[in-house]
């Protein structure tokens, strides 16, 4: 089983300011079709979960671009530029290489 | 635009089987794979499966021997059933529409339901 680990589990941020969240795999995520098969979602208080980056570094539909995304092989990174309000809540990284597995979520607030 | 909706009782007796149904409208639930995810109250996210059709389905290992999942393309529904529930069964139970592979590229989980609760309590 490939198992993904967050890190921090929780993040208290001002607005305005920067945010990272680690997300580490025990095995590369790279496929042999050249593709890296890494997710993020943000799970908003009450909502279900949305997709923000798909293969490591594309915002989906409708996404600010101050959400960012790389990484390569197991060790990735969630970068939101400047926090806001709007963006709290859980966010969880994914992965589809084999099977489906999230990582135990961080949680954001806002300070 | 896609929208997928969960239905299914909300509580479920200790040892009986669980079922959903989510139905799919704006686009036709054979076009694309479709999963199954679950995530009790306060925790993280769990994957259940992934069907494509009903003799395509792809299970979570550590549920495989309790889960099934289907569909019916003429109501536009795929549906869940996990036997022999426990209390840890007890979760809110999502469908999402999981794609894959798409003109060269690979999304999951583009769209969600807004989940149903199930508890399992006799």
């Amino acid at each position: 089983d490939i198992v993904l680990t967050q890190t921090p589990l929780s993040l208290s941020v001002t607005p305005g300011q920067p945010a990272s969240i680690s997300c580490k795999s025990s095995q590369s995520l790279l496929h042999s079709d050249g593709k890296t098969y890494l997710y993020w979602y943000l799970q908003k208080p009450g909502q279900s979960p949305q997709l923000l980056i798909y293969e490591v570094s594309s915002r989906f539909s409708g996404v600010p671009d101050r959400f960012s995304g790389s990484g390569s092989g197991t060790d990735f990174t969630l970068k939101i530029s400047r926090v806001e309000a709007e963006d709290v809540g859980v966010y969880y990284c994914m992965q589809a290489i084999h099977l489906r597995t999230f990582g135990q979520g961080t949680t954001v607030e806002i300070k | 635009q896609v929208q997928l909706q969960e239905s299914g009782p909300g509580l479920v007796k200790p040892s009986e089987t669980l079922s959903l149904t989510c139905t799919v409208s704006g686009g036709s639930i054979s076009s694309s794979y479709w999963s199954w995810l679950r995530q009790p109250a306060g925790k993280g996210l769990e994957w259940i499966g992934r069907i494509y059709t009903s003799e395509s389905a792809t299970y979570n290992p550590s549920l495989k021997s309790r889960v099934t999942m289907s569909l019916d393309t003429s109501k536009n529904q795929l549906s869940l059933k996990v036997r022999s529930v426990t209390a840890a069964d007890t979760a809110v139970y999502y469908c999402a529409r999981d794609p894959g592979m798409v003109r060269g590229v690979v999304t999951a989980f583009d769209y969600w339901g807004q989940g149903t609760l199930v508890t399992v309590s006799s």
